[in-house]
């Protein structure tokens, strides 16, 4: 089975930390995404990558940035959090194949900004 | 990405076969149609995808309509635990290898009762 995994499941942060958020996916995958979750807005994308050392902006990739040096792993990075950044965060992973979007997804990391 | 349609909630009494009805008429030639659901504070979870044929796996079956607009996701023996939010999305298979994100829209939430 695909499993990925998330560093916290709740996080609780002051307003203006730096925020670090870890996935990692043991399927060999070669594309990892981050997502956020709101009620009313659905899931938004904020980055992906396809490769090592490899992003992309998402939908909403403002205020975040990413880091993928190793294959397995993809981290999420709040560079000043602020209270808007409140969420859940979904991360995910999917092999690189054309057409397909089989996405397996880890539990979340419901994130508080005060 | 053609859009599709859902009711908003369904129940099913347990052990009972639910299923669920998507709309999706204006879907083209090359577009595949996904479901995934989310267990309430859970991550999303991949359940199964077709492009004409309909689909068996060891979770549910998709049956799509020869004209390809609508279908219908089958859960053959509804558990408890099979309450979540269901979602149908359309996707074009492309050669990107499936480094894109994913849009849920409102889904169906089925509430599976004893």
């Amino acid at each position: 089975d695909v499993k990925v995994t998330q560093s916290s499941r709740y996080l609780v942060k002051r307003t203006g930390e730096k925020v670090f958020l870890e996935c990692v996916q043991d399927m060999d995958h070669e594309n990892m995404f981050w997502y956020r979750q709101d009620p009313g807005l659905g899931l938004r994308l904020i980055y992906f990558s396809y490769d090592v050392k490899m992003k992309e902006k998402g939908d909403i990739p403002e205020g975040y940035s990413v880091s993928r040096e190793k294959k397995e792993r993809f981290s999420l990075i709040l560079e000043s959090a602020s209270t808007n950044q409140t969420s859940m965060y979904l991360c995910a992973s999917s092999l690189w194949a054309p057409g397909t979007y089989e996405q397996y997804f880890g539990p979340g990391t419901r994130l508080t900004v005060t | 990405d053609a859009k599709t349609t859902q009711p908003p909630s369904m129940d099913c009494a347990e052990g009972r076969a639910a299923n669920l009805p998507c709309n999706h008429s204006t879907i083209s030639g090359n577009e595949y149609v996904y479901w995934y659901r989310q267990i309430h504070s859970q991550g999303p979870q991949y359940i199964i995808h077709g492009l004409k044929n309909n689909e068996t796996n060891e979770m549910a079956s998709l049956i799509i309509t020869e004209d390809r607009k609508s279908s219908t996701l089958i859960l053959p023996h509804a558990t408890l635990r099979d309450t979540a939010v269901y979602y149908c999305i359309v996707r074009v298979s492309d050669s990107g290898g499936g480094a894109d994100g994913l849009t849920f829209g409102k889904g169906t939430h089925l509430i599976i009762q004893p």
